[in-house]
C-alpha cells in the first residue's frame, strides 16, 4: 500500500515561514491535499490539488508538489497557524484514500 | 450552506452493536461522495471508506473491510457508518466528509462535527 511520510513535529517563529513535508513514492505524479486541524476540532481543507486554496483559506498557505515531496509551505505564521496538519492522497492503483501520519506545527 | 450534521457521542458495552450518521444539507446530497473517517485519541487520521449516496456505490479501506458497514439512504440525506459487534479498539472520534472529485481524484471539502464513540465494560 501507499504510504505517505510526514515529519511529526515542525516549529517556527511567529513571522517567520514554516515547511510541513510529505514524502511518498513518485508522489509529484498524484494529487495532494492538505488539512488542518486544530485541538478538538474537525479538520479543515487548507490546500487541493496541490497547490489550490480554498475560498477562506489565507494566501499565506500554499502547496507544491514534485518528484517524492509535497510541501505546504505557510507565510507569516501567526498564532492561530498551530495545529496538527495532514496530506492526503488517493493510491489509484488500489483505489483507497491515504493520509500522512500528520504534523505537529508549534508556533513558538 | 453545506453542513454535515452527524449523531451525538455514543458510550456502548463490547459486542454491541452500534449505526451513527451524517446528514447532509444544503446541497444535492445524492450528488456527492461521502467519506468516513477515524481518528484515535491522540492519533492521526485514518481513511475508512466512502460511498457514493446516488447508486450506494461503496470502497472500503482493507483496514475497515469487514469490521464496519458503510450505508446511505438518499431519501433523507444520510449516510450511516455502522458495526454489529464493537470492541474496545473502536472507541475513537468519526468523522464524515463530503468528497469532491470523486474516487481516485477528490478530497473533503467539508466535514462533519465527528462523532465520540466510546467501548467499555
Amino acid at each position: 500500500s501507499y504510504v505517505l511520510t510526514q515529519p511529526p513535529s515542525v516549529s517556527v517563529a511567529p513571522g517567520k515561514t514554516a515547511t510541513i513535508t510529505c514524502g511518498g513514492n513518485n508522489i509529484g505524479s498524484k494529487s495532494v491535499n492538505w488539512y488542518q486541524q486544530k485541538p478538538g476540532q474537525a479538520p479543515v481543507l487548507v490546500i487541493y490539488y496541490d497547490t489550490d486554496r480554498p475560498s477562506g483559506i489565507p494566501e499565506r498557505f500554499s502547496g507544491s508538489n514534485s518528484g517524492n515531496t509535497a510541501t505546504l509551505t505557510i507565510s507569516r505564521v501567526e498564532g492561530g497557524d498551530e495545529a496538527d496538519y495532514y496530506c492526503q492522497v488517493w493510491d489509484r492503483s488500489s483505489g483507497h484514500l491515504v493520509f500522512g501520519g500528520g504534523t505537529k506545527l508549534t508556533v513558538l | 450552506e453545506v453542513q454535515l450534521t452527524q449523531s451525538g457521542a455514543e458510550v456502548k458495552k463490547p459486542g454491541e452493536s452500534l449505526k451513527i450518521s451524517c446528514k447532509g444539507t444544503g446541497y444535492s446530497f445524492s450528488s456527492y461522495w461521502i467519506a468516513w473517517i477515524r481518528q484515535m485519541p491522540g492519533k492521526g487520521l485514518e481513511w475508512m471508506g466512502i460511498i457514493h449516496p446516488g447508486d450506494s456505490d461503496t470502497r472500503y479501506s482493507p483496514s475497515f473491510q469487514g469490521q464496519v458497514t458503510i450505508s446511505a439512504d438518499k431519501s433523507i440525506s444520510t449516510a450511516y457508518l455502522q458495526w454489529s459487534s464493537l470492541k474496545a479498539s473502536d472507541s475513537a472520534m468519526y468523522y464524515c466528509a463530503r468528497h469532491i472529485g470523486g474516487v481516485g481524484i477528490g478530497y473533503g471539502e467539508y466535514w462533519g462535527q465527528g462523532a465520540q464513540v466510546t467501548v467499555s465494560s
